[in-house]
């Protein structure tokens, strides 16, 4: 098992382009998550996903958006990136609502 | 509110003991969680205590009490390939995990 994939795993933007990151899992999970983890600084909730359909905000949830159309793919859209977006992204997934979580590789997002 | 606290750094000698503390304060309860994150790479799970008292799992050993919304996360006989960042997050019953900061362990031969 591949477990919790991301794409791309560096990424340049210019302030204004959009982007999406990509979030797969192959272990039938219902719960996924985004994270964002600043330098020196601890994860911070983005969106969340408990099923195919369903998403929720998190903590920084603006400036963002999310679909979860199936129980693999969690994509997170960026539109009109600014540099305070710059940072490095999580995946996650879990079998259960507030159980383990495991994390996909990151995503290292520059925004110039 | 939700809070968490854990010391900023942390610093030890290659092959001692060190003892990383975290406290929190959290509207609901189910159980608080320990990952490791070496820099550059994804956080790993180390342990999970839902009752009171210590799990110890080889080197690494983890307490909880509930009452007094603390834990600490043990580690013996440090190797250098311990050094790394240590997150705490507590499952507070809303779906979600709430991560502390982290504490960052720097070990010196």
């Amino acid at each position: 098992n591949a477990g919790v994939t991301q794409t791309p795993k560096f990424r340049i933007l210019k302030i204004g382009q959009s982007m999406t990151l990509q979030c797969t899992q192959d272990m039938n999970h219902n719960y996924m998550y985004w994270y964002r983890q600043d330098p020196g600084m601890g994860l911070k909730l983005i969106y969340y996903s408990v099923g195919a359909g369903i998403t929720d905000k998190g903590e920084v949830p603006n400036g963002y958006n999310v679909s979860r159309s199936t129980t693999e793919d969690f994509p997170l859209r960026l539109e009109l990136a600014a540099p305070s977006q710059t940072s490095v992204y999580f995946c996650a997934s879990s079998p259960r609502a507030g159980g383990e979580q495991y994390f996909g590789p990151g995503t290292r997002l520059t925004v110039t | 509110g939700q809070n968490i606290d854990q010391p900023t750094e942390m610093t030890a000698t290659e092959g001692a003991i060190v003892q990383i503390n975290c406290t929190y304060q959290t509207s609901g309860f189910n159980g608080l969680f320990w990952y490791q994150q070496h820099a550059g790479e994804a956080p790993t799970f180390l342990s999970y205590n839902v009752l009171d008292g210590l799990e110890e799992k080889g080197r690494f050993s983890s307490f909880l009490s509930r009452s007094k919304g603390y834990s600490y996360l043990l580690l013996k006989e440090l190797q250098m390939k311990d050094s790394a960042s240590y997150l705490c997050a507590v499952d507070s019953n809303t779906g979600k995990l709430i991560f502390g900061q982290g504490t960052t362990l720097q070990v010196k031969p």
